[in-house]
């Protein structure tokens, strides 16, 4: 592994139904984040951890949770997606969650809720 | 409320300059990112300033004015690779990223 992966790569799922999302990096950084990117808006924080054992909430939480049981993952559920959840996730980490610091991103998950 | 503006699209001949423009309104800030992201792939970093003036690295500059809340990315010698979108992002009191929506630039031969 060299950087940060995601998985599934896309992922079309019924509307009800629960979904994790996989975020794995191997830099050894303390902060995490997710995010979610739709058309014609910015990249919108989810959740962000930085460190590991806390996690915080970001501008759009709601039917969302994640953990940080770990330093390296960082996994991202939906309890019971809603077709308003359909979008793109990414997956991001940086040295510290100081905000000054680059983030580095993974490839992204493409989620579709039917 | 906190705020990022960019042009939603522009375009740029190749071997051209382009300057792509961003303004910003965030509850304190400490810093302010530009990313490039080619369609269906992760955004990569390209800059960070923090403190007024103008950062060069290469083909890519990015220039900060903090008391007037704005910022640019100029881009010289176009090549078509560099078609993307370019985003930015300010850093706020909270020490989170808030992101503008994005410049789609296109390159033409």
């Amino acid at each position: 592994i060299a950087g940060i992966t995601q998985a599934p790569t896309s992922q079309i799922l019924a509307a009800g139904r629960r979904m994790t999302l996989r975020c794995t990096q191997d830099m050894r950084h303390n902060a995490m984040y997710w995010y979610r990117q739709d058309l014609g808006l910015g990249l919108r924080l989810i959740h962000y951890s930085n460190t590991a054992g806390t996690t915080g909430k970001g501008e759009v939480p709601d039917g969302y949770s994640v953990s940080r049981a770990n330093t390296d993952d960082f996994p991202l559920t939906l309890a019971s997606a809603v077709p308003s959840q359909t979008s793109v996730y990414f997956c991001a980490s940086s040295d510290s969650g100081a905000g000054t610091d680059t983030q580095y991103f993974g490839p992204g998950t493409r989620l579709t809720v039917l | 409320g906190q705020n990022i503006d960019q042009p939603t699209e522009m375009t740029a001949t190749e071997g051209a300059i382009v300057q792509i423009n961003c303004t910003y309104q965030t509850s304190g800030f400490n810093g302010l990112f530009w990313y490039q992201q080619h369609a269906g792939e992760a955004p990569t970093f390209l800059s960070y300033n923090v403190l007024d003036g103008l950062e060069e690295k290469g083909r890519f500059s990015s220039f900060l004015s903090r008391s007037k809340g704005y910022s640019y990315l100029l881009l010289k010698e176009l090549q078509m690779k560099d078609s993307a979108s370019y985003l930015c992002a300010a850093t706020d009191s909270n020490y989170q990223l808030i992101w503008g929506a994005g410049t789609k630039l296109i390159i033409k031969p």
